[in-house]
């Protein structure tokens, strides 16, 4: 059973560009968590999103960033007009559902803005 | 709102030391409570869980025990090894609140 996957691993943009990172969840999990983890810090809940809905967007900046997880496919991180400050880890989490399970994360996607 | 907080890192270590992480919590209700791992360049692992008061989590000889009376979850591990050194993170559920992670480096 594969882990959770996420690509690219590392992402160069330069300012002003979109950065989209994927996400696809262990077989099985419907539930999709993002993070992002600045240099040197913990994690930060982004977004947390089941097929087709966003269920909790609280970490989620207003501007530019945005998430989905479609019926089919992957889930997207989408970044526009990146900025110097959205350089860190992007990580990926899945659970079986809701609740007190434990989340399995991916390897992250490491976004450089240069 | 519920948070975490971590012991400041890093913390040093010989090969062979006792090892003990603290980790303090604030929520409402009955969380479950986690220890992530972190080894340089990837992405977090769980280390253990425990999802009621009084629970004990173990793996791999790291232990936390889920006190409620003094809202802690503390990380031990008897004897650590080289291979050991890492950031560990302390979590909350169910949106995972992380603690600030704690870098642990173990010396021969």
């Amino acid at each position: 059973n594969a882990g959770v996957m996420q690509n690219p691993r590392h992402l160069v943009r330069r300012r002003g560009q979109e950065a989209r990172l994927r996400c696809s969840p262990m077989k099985g999990h419907s539930h999709v968590y993002w993070y992002r983890q600045l240099p040197e810090e913990g994690l930060k809940f982004m977004v947390y999103l089941q097929k087709e809905n966003i269920i909790d967007e609280s970490g989620m900046p207003k501007e530019r960033f945005s998430a989905e997880f479609p019926k089919e496919g992957p889930s997207i991180l989408r970044i526009q007009q990146v900025v110097r400050g959205d350089s860190a880890a992007y990580f990926c989490a899945s659970s079986p559902t809701e609740g007190k399970f434990e989340q399995y994360f991916g390897p992250g996607t490491r976004l450089t803005v240069t | 709102g519920d948070s975490v907080t971590q012991m400041e890192g890093p913390v040093t270590l010989s090969e062979e030391a006792f090892l003990t992480i603290n980790c303090t919590y604030t929520a409402t209700g009955y969380p479950s409570l986690f220890w992530y791992v972190q080894y340089p360049g990837e992405g977090l692992q769980l280390l253990l869980k425990a999802t009621k008061a009084d629970d004990k989590g173990s793996n791999k000889g790291f232990e936390a025990t889920y006190r409620k009376e003094t809202t802690s979850f503390h990380l031990e591990k008897g004897s650590v090894q080289v291979s050991d050194s890492a950031v560990y993170f302390c979590a909350l559920s169910e949106k995972l609140i992380f603690g600030t992670g704690t870098r642990l480096q173990v010396f021969p």
